[in-house]
């Protein structure tokens, strides 16, 4: 298996521009996780889906962002306009089963910059 | 919330040594993991410990559990250069389906 799959791994783009996240979990699992790491607030959870469902997106910090999971191999996030701030490395993890007694397994991550 | 807290920050060791990296939580746990990241890469998972489980080992990592304490430990025994990394903990919320992480531990092994 390829592991998670995300795309693309660098982006740079202007403030205000729309940035779409892409994310293939590995086939078989259930839950996919969206992740935003900086160094002033480490890793944060903004969204995690179920079987396809968005169960809590209450980390997503403003309605800017949104995510989606259209099938079980396929998930975006967008953030819509980008704002400086909005830069981080973007993670996406999917694991099999309940998150709970289960390990996650990371995609390489995005970069992304907002100028 | 349940974010874990790394102790130290940072530590910066010679190969050969052991490390020594400690997690505090707020909550009760079902289990406790491990993470790994390496410079620019995801996470990698190490090991997950459960509630009822007080310690545990694979190669070189030992990882206790302490719950009445909320604390776990990690040990990596003769450290290498390639040890080179953060090291997460991650909890969860009891009845959660997502993890809780840490502020990771930033380990130097020095060749």
């Amino acid at each position: 298996d390829a592991g998670v799959i995300q795309s693309p791994r660098h982006e740079v783009t202007e403030m205000g521009q729309e940035v779409t996240l892409r994310c293939k979990p590995i086939s078989g699992h259930d839950y996919l996780f969206w992740y935003r790491q900086t160094m002033m607030r480490g890793l944060e959870l903004l969204i995690y889906f179920n079987n396809n469902v968005p169960i809590d997106d209450s980390g997503m910090p403003e309605d800017r962002f949104s995510a989606k999971m259209p099938n079980a191999s396929f998930s975006t996030l967008k953030i819509q306009p980008s704002e400086p701030r909005d830069s981080a490395v973007y993670f996406c993890a999917s694991s099999l089963g309940a998150g709970v007694g289960n390990e996650q397994f990371f995609g390489p991550g995005t970069r992304l910059t907002v100028l | 919330s349940q974010q874990g807290e790394e102790d130290p920050q940072a530590l910066s060791i010679q190969e050969g040594e052991n490390a020594t990296m400690n997690c505090s939580y707020k909550t009760s746990i079902n289990n406790l993991q491990w993470y790994r990241q390496n410079s620019g890469r995801g996470l990698v998972h190490l090991i997950l410990i459960r509630s009822n489980e007080r310690e545990k080992h694979s190669g070189r990592l030992r990882v206790t559990l302490d719950t009445s304490k909320k604390s776990s430990s990690l040990l990596i025994t003769a450290s290498r250069a390639a040890d080179t990394a953060s090291y997460f903990c991650a909890t969860d919320d009891d009845g959660a389906n997502n993890l809780f992480f840490g502020t990771g531990t930033r380990l130097t092994v020095i060749p």
